[in-house]
This record gives C-alpha cells, structure tokens and sequence, in this order.
C-alpha cells in the first residue's frame, strides 16, 4: 500500500530537549511539507520541501528544523527553542509542488 | 497572499437534513481551492478540490463545493448528512503560481445529532 507514514503516534518532550518526528512517503513524491495544528487555528506550514536536498521555511518556522536527504523522508525536529511545542503536527506530500496534498496520520507532541 | 475564513467554526444538525459549510477567501490572483475532512485524530482527506473547468465540484461522500468566483466563496454541501459525517472540515486554497503554498481555513466541527 502506497501512502504517508508518521511515527510516533504519540511523543512526549521534556524541558531543554530536541524530539525528532518522523515523516515517510513511498509514493515517489516530490514535494513534502509539515504542518501544525492547534486548536481553533488550523492548519499553518512549518517547512516545506519542492526536491531533494531543499528546503522552505513557512509561516512557523522558529524553533523548528528539517533535513531533505531522501526523497522518501522529510524528519522534523523541534528544538528546545520552540517554547510551546504542544501540538499535533501533520506530514503531507504532493507530486509536485502546487498539486493534491496527501496528509499522513499526524504525531500529537505533548511537554512533561 | 492569500487567506481564508471558515464563517462558523461549529454546525450542529440533524442526521438526513441538509448542511452547508461556509468558506471564503481572498487572493490577487487565480487560485486552487479544497476542501479536506479530519476525523478525530487522523489525518486529513481530501474531500474535493476546484482547479478549473466546471464551478460545482462533486466529491467523494455525497458532498459538493461550487466555486464563485465573484463573491471569493466555495461553500460545501451535503444534501442529506449521517451520523458518520461528525467530523471537522477544512477549506484551504493555494495560489496557481509560484510555490503555491496551502493556506487552511480555521475549520468548522460538524456534528451531527441522531
């Protein structure tokens, strides 16, 4: 089956520390992008990425992260600058930039 | 750059009644627009999208959008909701150039009541 993986499902981050998520896609797409959602607000970007190798900062990007070293994997690390991570973050690809986004089944990132 | 406004951020109706999820957006240029459903802790699927062509876009259950160009609005619809329509819907556009970036409305929670 084709399709977005993320993994954890669930992530808990202490104080001062780094959590990486994951975001997997074998469906040879070439844009990916990473949302976060709160409640009430949304959808709003993070980082997005058109290709291998680069990558966009969006409207959130400050305390956040990325690497595009595969075309299959677009990881996102919040660091301990992101003062309130709490949220559930979404991957998403699309064949190209400006086509469907296909969305994966989101981390909830929650502050011990 | 481009924004959109969901008018009611929660709908509550009756299951077979018919609903209508407001959306409206404003952009300088031509755009995309989409609708996405979320059910509770899931991701999002795409419901329909509008790229051209045809102003009424018909969608996977039972639901359709019809894109107006001059009042900025893609509202959505459902002739005859079920209980399995409980969920919160998103409608996002995107500019038709450039990077063409997803912008998401803030949603709208349907509920549905037996």
């Amino acid at each position: 089956d084709g399709g977005i993986t993320q993994s954890p499902k669930y992530l808990f981050r202490k104080e001062g520390q780094n959590v990486t998520l994951s975001c997997e896609q074998n469906l040879n797409h070439d844009a990916m992008y990473w949302y976060r959602q709160d409640p009430g607000q949304g959808l709003r970007l993070i980082y997005y990425s058109q290709i291998v190798n680069d990558f966009q900062k969006g409207d959130i990007a400050e305390g956040y992260s990325v690497s595009r070293e595969k075309k299959e994997s677009f990881p996102l690390t919040v660091t301990s600058a992101q003062k309130n991570p709490t949220a559930f973050y979404l991957c998403a690809s699309s064949i190209m930039p400006g086509e469907t986004q296909y969305f994966g089944p989101g981390t909830r990132l929650l502050v011990l | 750059a481009q924004s959109v406004t969901q008018l009611d951020s929660q709908v509550p109706v009756f299951e077979e009644a018919p609903v209508e999820l407001r959306c409206n957006y404003s952009s300088s240029v031509s755009v995309y627009l989409f609708w996405y459903v979320q059910y509770p802790n899931q991701g999002l699927q795409l419901l329909l999208k509008y790229l051209s062509g045809s102003t009424l876009v018909k969608g996977i259950n039972g639901f359709e959008a019809e894109f107006n160009k001059s009042q900025t609005s893609f509202h959505l619809r459902k002739p005859s909701v079920h209980i399995s329509d409980t969920a919160e819907y998103f409608c996002a556009v995107s500019e038709n150039w450039g990077a063409q970036k997803l912008v998401f409305g803030q949603g709208t929670r349907l509920t549905i009541n037996p």
